[in-house]
């Protein structure tokens, strides 16, 4: 059975510093989507970042990037220059086969990232 | 745009009584699914649907039933009310086969059963 795991329950940052959220994922599929959601106070929840099982690149989105190392089953999420905005929870979830086949996602514990100005 | 809207936000239900939770997308997107928030645990699966008349048993499907007459409605019915489903409920779309791009979610429903 496919399982992600966030270690971290709660991370501080200071504002303007980079911060990396930790995330990895057991899965015995070749062909696999991994996903990045931000949920603030509010509660919605916001997409970030989507990286492929087949991708030989780093996904980026304007400051986020996703740290994909295959061998190791790790999909971390990369905040460069932290802003008080960014506090949030963060969620790390997976979906079998590369395309999201029914909007079916697997999720993680979340991270509760703290920015500090 | 109005996404993908649940109603309602908040709901209040005492042990055995049965309400649905309404959700309807505006995008056409052929994929909805629900899922439930709890602390500590992230989102879980709970139904999905691929398209109109077509639905799935996801990971915490017991005590939950679904439907999908249309594109645009995926409605979530609990039929007898636990305290256990005292949760946050999200019910999410995207647009289909062969997209790789995120879920679109809606603003989530708290549900307390007393």
């Amino acid at each position: 059975a496919q399982k992600i795991t966030q270690t971290q329950p709660g991370m501080f940052v200071q504002e303007k510093e980079a911060v990396t959220l930790d995330c990895t994922y057991d899965t015995s599929d070749q062909s696999y989507g991994l996903f990045w959601y931000k949920q603030p106070s509010s509660g919605e929840m916001i997409f970030l970042i989507y990286q492929g099982s087949y991708d030989e690149q780093n996904a980026t989105e304007g400051r986020y990037s996703l740290n994909f190392q295959k061998a190791r089953k790790s999909a971390n999420l990369v905040i460069s220059a932290s802003q008080l905005g960014d506090s949030a929870m963060y969620f790390c979830a997976m979906t079998r086969q590369l395309f999201n086949q029914g909007g079916k996602l697997i999720f993680g514990q979340g991270t509760e990232l703290s920015v500090k100005p | 745009n109005a996404g993908v809207t649940q109603t309602p936000k908040f709901q209040v239900l005492k042990t055995g009584q049965s309400m649905t939770l309404q959700c309807a997308q505006d995008m056409n997107h052929e994929y909805m699914s629900w899922y439930r928030q709890d602390p500590g645990m992230g989102l879980r699966l709970i139904h999905y649907s691929v398209g109109a008349g077509i639905t799935d048993q996801g990971e915490v499907p017991n005590g939950y039933n679904v439907s999908r007459s249309t594109t645009e409605d995926f409605p979530l019915r609990l039929l007898s009310a636990a305290p256990s489903q005292t949760s946050v409920y999200f019910c999410a779309s995207t647009v289909g086969q062969g997209w790789t791009g995120e879920l679109f979610f809606g603003e989530g429903s708290r549900l307390t059963v007393l």
